[in-house]
């Protein structure tokens, strides 16, 4: 199956600055790569996606970049807040909801 | 409209004791999953159902089964419970296997002693 890692496993940031955690996938025909933000103790919860054929997505403060030719992804958090404190999960996808394989966590925190 | 819900919040079992996790939502999805989450290791599929009347293994399926009841309720059972097995399980939904966007319900800590 697909093997997919997340770096970092921690990231401490200032409050207003910009916050990167990056993804890389094994198999080059997975398509679909969403990214999840779980907080202490809920659920996970879709923040943003993207397909493999787009480079670049945007929403509000989330951005995700993708680079198929390198099999890596990342996610942008730009002016952070402490409500972005959280564990967020990059996933792969060849296909299926069933195919999607989860990265290991960042867990992000938002200095005041 | 409450999205996917589970039961119980969380369980405490001693080894070779069995239960059932239940898993029920109402968005009218085709497509519902359990997962586990272990500390550094993401969340691995359990088992999926991709329609009513169907159920497939995924990734980490022994020492489960499952039921996909009706089309809104998908239960996960551990018959003889491992210390293996503590982890905090997710059930999640989809509308269809194809469409990717998971609803996850709010989890499930169960500690076998």
């Amino acid at each position: 199956g697909e093997n997919v890692e997340q770096h970092p496993s921690t990231l401490s940031v200032q409050e207003g600055d910009s916050a990167v955690i990056k993804c890389t996938y094994s198999d080059s025909a997975s398509n679909y790569f969403p990214w999840y933000k779980q907080e202490l103790g809920k659920r996970p919860q879709l923040i943003i996606d993207i397909r493999s054929n787009v480079g670049e997505k945007k929403d509000q403060r989330i951005a995700v970049t993708l680079n198929k030719t390198a099999k890596h992804f990342s996610l942008h958090i730009t002016e952070t807040q402490p409500e972005d404190s959280a564990v967020y999960f990059c996933a792969a996808s060849m296909g299926g909801a069933n195919n999607l394989f989860f990265g290991t966590g960042t867990r992000l925190t938002v200095i005041p | 409209n409450a999205g996917v819900t589970q039961t119980p919040k969380f369980q405490v079992l001693k080894t070779g004791q069995s239960m059932t996790l239940q898993c029920a939502q109402d968005m009218n999805h085709n497509s519902m999953y359990w997962y586990r989450q272990d500390p550094g290791m993401g969340l691995r599929l359990i088992y999926y159902s991709a329609s009513e009347g169907t159920t497939d293994k995924g990734e980490v399926p022994n020492g489960y089964n499952v039921s996909r009841l009706n089309k809104r309720e998908f239960s996960l059972r551990l018959e003889s419970a491992a210390p293996s097995q503590t982890s905090v399980y997710f059930c999640a939904s989809s509308e269809t296997r194809s469409n990717e966007k998971l609803f996850f319900g709010s989890g499930t800590q169960l500690s076998v002693l």
